[in-house]
């Protein structure tokens, strides 16, 4: 079973609308939780924290359900630049991240 | 967020021989980490390079191919042994930073070493 589970796209998104993505963790015992952007042939960089009371960033609304072992994303508003490949990240403890496959997002003028 | 650089950032080598990747940060760090990307993949933990020890590696790693260095807590090498085209991959760095207090316990990228292996 793999440790954290993406549907990996590609969404295909009208520019303005909103679309939403889910991951699953298999770990019961991670304590960390993140979305990673990475655009093409770049690193991946930090989008946001997710916290267990759910948190927003702007038009990124980030929620985690531990008893179901699920993360999700909310982007409101799409814009082109939104464009990416989305990593659903969790982690354990002092170690390092465990990285989803990621789900490609491709917004459309 | 912690500035980290990698070198090279690309490189084409033969099978057989090696090569050292560096990552050098701006400020000191916790912890160091070096993941691999093969293509189309997603980011898979090598290791931890632990300062002043060995570091600790991931199932399906070993030191004997990967084997890494961390001196102090600005910087770390990792060096691609033997290589087979298999080996062909990105190779991130990334960092902790040292002020837990004020950062979330995420971790940065460094912008990756490119490597083909013919």
């Amino acid at each position: 079973r793999k440790e954290v589970e993406q549907d990996p796209g590609p969404f295909n998104v009208p520019e303005g609308a909103t679309v939403a993505f889910n991951c699953t963790y298999s770990n019961s015992a991670s304590q960390s939780f993140f979305w990673y952007r990475q655009d093409c042939r770049k690193e991946p960089k930090l989008l946001m924290s997710v916290y267990s009371s759910g948190n927003e960033d702007g038009r990124f609304t980030a929620q985690l359900n531990r008893a179901s072992q699920y993360i999700s994303l909310l982007i409101r508003d799409s814009k082109l630049s939104d464009s990416a490949t989305y990593l659903c990240v969790v982690r354990g403890g002092a170690d390092g991240l465990t990285f989803g496959k990621g789900t490609h997002l491709i917004i459309q003028p | 967020s912690a500035v980290i650089s990698q070198k090279p950032s690309r490189d084409i080598c033969q099978r057989g021989t090696s090569l050292t990747i560096q990552c050098q940060v701006d400020s000191q760090v916790t912890m160091m980490f070096w993941y691999r990307q093969q293509p189309g993949q997603s980011l898979t933990l090598i290791a931890t390079a632990n300062q002043g020890s060995e570091a600790t590696y991931e199932s399906g790693f070993v030191i004997d191919k990967f084997p890494i260095s961390r001196p102090n807590l600005t910087f770390s090498t990792l060096t691609v042994s033997n290589m087979s085209p298999e080996d062909s991959s990105i190779y991130l760095c990334s960092v902790e930073p040292l002020d837990r207090a004020t950062s979330t316990d995420t971790q940065y990228f460094g912008p990756g070493t490119r490597l083909t292996v013919l």
